[in-house]
């Protein structure tokens, strides 16, 4: 009965490689976002979406595509990946009109 | 200067002293106000959210808010080692919106017992 879960938890990967996060959640949000935690622990939004609709695009290169099947499901797809991308990435969700945001377990993405 | 600005600690206390954690904001647009914990290798928890100025109590939980001094602040009372984790404010201008949240850096808190 997990509420938002993402796949996989851990991601190790060779510089240069394409790589994908898949973030679901069952609360019957219409709202789902992606953060990015860096090694300071310094939490970030990158993207959010409203009924499959991408609402904000934060300054986050365009190696970095979102995409959202349905309300329920926010991928996050990385072409070429980067040193610099090693992070943990963090799914959340809401309702449109609340402000409080529901939080995955996390992927930690390593690029070597 | 950031937007939110957050002491990272460690701040460590003896088990069932009360706590005070807090973040200083400099953007008068964050009128919507959370308190999350994180423990290590795991995802931000919600523990409170309030909008307004005063204060907000659930449980061991107190949340304070002053907007006029741009300042807020949680209480912990009561403190169990189970609290050791990271307390993140975050805050936002909408209500609603699908607006993301700003965030501090965390303090690190350590309850010894």
């Amino acid at each position: 009965d997990t509420a938002v879960s993402q796949t996989p938890k851990y991601l190790v990967t060779q510089m240069g490689n394409d790589k994908s996060i898949k973030c679901e959640q069952n609360l019957g949000h219409d709202t789902m976002y992606w953060y990015k935690q860096d090694s300071k622990k310094f939490l970030k939004i990158m993207f959010s979406y409203n009924n499959k609709e991408l609402i904000i695009n934060e300054t986050v290169p365009n190696r970095f595509s979102p995409k959202s099947p349905d309300k329920a499901h926010l991928n996050l797809h990385i072409n070429s990946l980067e040193l610099g991308d090693s992070a943990v990435y963090f799914c959340a969700s809401s309702f449109r009109d609340r402000d409080s945001q529901y939080f995955g377990p996390g992927t930690r993405l390593t690029v070597l | 200067q950031k937007e939110v600005e957050q002491d990272p600690g460690p701040l460590s206390v003896p088990e069932g002293a009360i706590v005070s954690l807090n973040c200083t904001y400099s953007n008068s647009a964050f009128q919507y106000f959370m308190w999350y914990r994180q423990y290590s290798r795991k995802g931000p928890e919600l523990l409170m959210y309030t909008y307004s100025s005063g204060n907000k109590e659930d449980g061991r939980f107190t949340a304070q808010v002053d907007k006029s001094s741009k300042y807020i602040s949680l209480f912990i009372r009561d403190s169990q080692p189970s609290d050791s984790a990271t307390y993140l404010c975050a805050m936002t201008s909408s209500g609603g919106g699908a607006d993301g949240l700003t965030f501090g850096k965390g303090t690190h808190l350590i309850i010894q017992p």
